[in-house]
């Protein structure tokens, strides 16, 4: 089983729409969790930190759930600027797991 | 701040040469790190140093080394390179020992023929 599992997609959605990314970790004892964005040929960018209560940051909200070791990421009222592979990241250890990413593109 | 800078952006090699990836950060990290991104694999850390004078291996640290030369710059070398090692390579930095978050260079897109 890998460590951080997602969905690789690629989610297809209109512009407006909401969508939705989930993530499972293995390791219970991990800490800290991210999402991360990636460009198509550029460096992975740090979106939001995950907390347990949850977070959001404008249209983007959070979610981490300890018990079933998942982690969630939701867009709303999608931009085209949004198409982009989203990395689900555990801290485990003090080392960052990286998922192998979800691609997520807006349609006009 | 120019954050975290890597030269060379693309280098071509043939198999057997060595190079020298650089890598330096302008934010007074103490952490940095090495990954490699395969098509189809998340990242994977070669190397890490916690701190300037320490290094520590990876996941995958076979075919590399690496210099933190001090706490501004950590480079990783291939002494004798292999088409296994064709990847898109990234350093980071992370600001504290209290949070784990990590940011990236531009990386540097290496192909060995």
């Amino acid at each position: 089983r890998k460590e951080v599992e997602q969905d690789p997609g690629p989610f297809n959605v209109p512009e407006g729409a909401t969508v939705a990314f989930n993530c499972t970790y293995s390791n219970s004892a991990s800490q800290s969790f991210f999402w991360y964005r990636q460009d198509c040929r550029k460096e992975p960018k740090l979106l939001m930190s995950v907390y347990s209560s949850g977070n959001e940051d404008g249209r983007f909200t959070a979610q981490l759930n300890r018990a079933s070791q998942y982690i969630s990421l939701l867009i709303r009222d999608s931009k085209l600027s949004d198409s982009a592979t989203y990395l689900c990241v555990v801290n485990a250890a003090n080392k960052l797991i990286f998922g192998t990413g979800t691609l997520l593109a807006v349609q006009p | 701040n120019a954050g975290v800078t890597q030269t060379p952006k693309f280098q071509v090699l043939k198999t057997g040469q060595s190079m020298t990836l650089q890598c330096a950060q302008d934010m007074n990290h103490n952490s940095m790190y090495w990954y490699r991104q395969d098509p189809g694999m998340g990242l994977r850390l070669i190397y890490y140093s916690a701190s300037e004078g320490t290094t520590d291996k990876g996941e995958v640290p076979n075919g590399y080394n690496v210099s933190r030369l001090n706490k501004r710059e950590f480079s990783l070398r291939l002494e004798s390179a292999a088409p296994s090692q064709t990847s898109v390579y990234f350093c980071a930095s992370r600001p504290r020992d209290t949070a784990y978050e990590q940011y990236f260079g531009p990386g540097t897109r290496l192909t060995v023929t």
